[in-house]
């Protein structure tokens, strides 16, 4: 299984760009690594997906290295709206039957964004 | 309205009770999963199915119990609730694959006395 760990908490100022790292050594070689977000009260929701090097939208970027054991997602000129937890799920391809458990999300990042 | 409901959002209920989770989604999405969330283990997956009748074991099934005869409802029950059980769970749904983008429902806060 593709265990996840994450730095539980982390800081950032107003306008500053915040990167958070996920780990994950036991990715197999058709998981996606997605990134969502939640807010207190609210479910998670989708900000980005990729499978390797660099994919970007609107809202983040997300860095995958050659060995796919980490991922880096990149929140640019963070405001306060940006407050909340972070997730990493690594996830197989659809897979019925043999996949028990391997929706594994990080226990997830706290991102305090201050004036 | 469009999207993915869950009922109740809030329970309270005693040791021993069979409880029953309700999440309906709108999207005739074919994947739909059961999280619980709890301070310091984040979203764990208990249950998910990948289709009307096809159901699989996540990352902490034992105490619950799923079924799906329809598309766009997930019902997620605890046959004898225990205290271990007080959690806010969270109902999702994706359209074709488990790693496609996963909607969630806003939550079930369940406590358990």
């Amino acid at each position: 299984l593709a265990k996840t760990t994450q730095p539980i908490s982390m800081d950032s100022y107003e306008g500053q760009e915040v990167n958070i790292t996920c780990s994950h050594n036991n990715i197999a070689t058709n998981d996606y690594i997605t990134w969502y977000q939640q807010f207190p009260s609210q479910g998670p929701r989708f900000i980005i997906q990729g499978y390797k090097t660099k994919v970007t939208n609107e809202v983040a970027s997300l860095f995958i290295p050659a060995d796919r054991k980490s991922s880096t997602l990149s929140l640019p000129r963070v405001s306060l709206s940006d407050t909340a937890v972070y997730y990493c799920l690594v996830a197989p391809p659809a897979g019925y039957g043999g996949s028990q458990g391997n929706l594994i999300f990080g226990k997830g990042t706290k991102l305090s964004v201050k004036p | 309205d469009a999207g993915i409901t869950q009922s109740p959002r809030y329970k309270i209920t005693e040791t021993g009770r069979q409880v029953t989770l309700m999440c309906h989604q709108t999207w005739s999405h074919s994947y739909m999963f059961w999280y619980r969330q709890d301070l310091g283990h984040g979203l764990r997956l208990i249950y998910y199915s990948a289709a009307a009748d096809i159901t699989d074991k996540g990352e902490v099934p034992d105490g619950y119990v799923v079924s799906r005869s329809k598309t766009e409802n997930f019902p997620l029950t605890l046959e004898s609730a225990t205290r271990s059980q007080t959690s806010v769970y969270f109902c999702a749904s994706s359209e074709n694959r488990l790693q496609e983008t996963q909607y969630f429902g806003p939550g079930t806060r369940l406590l358990v006395l």
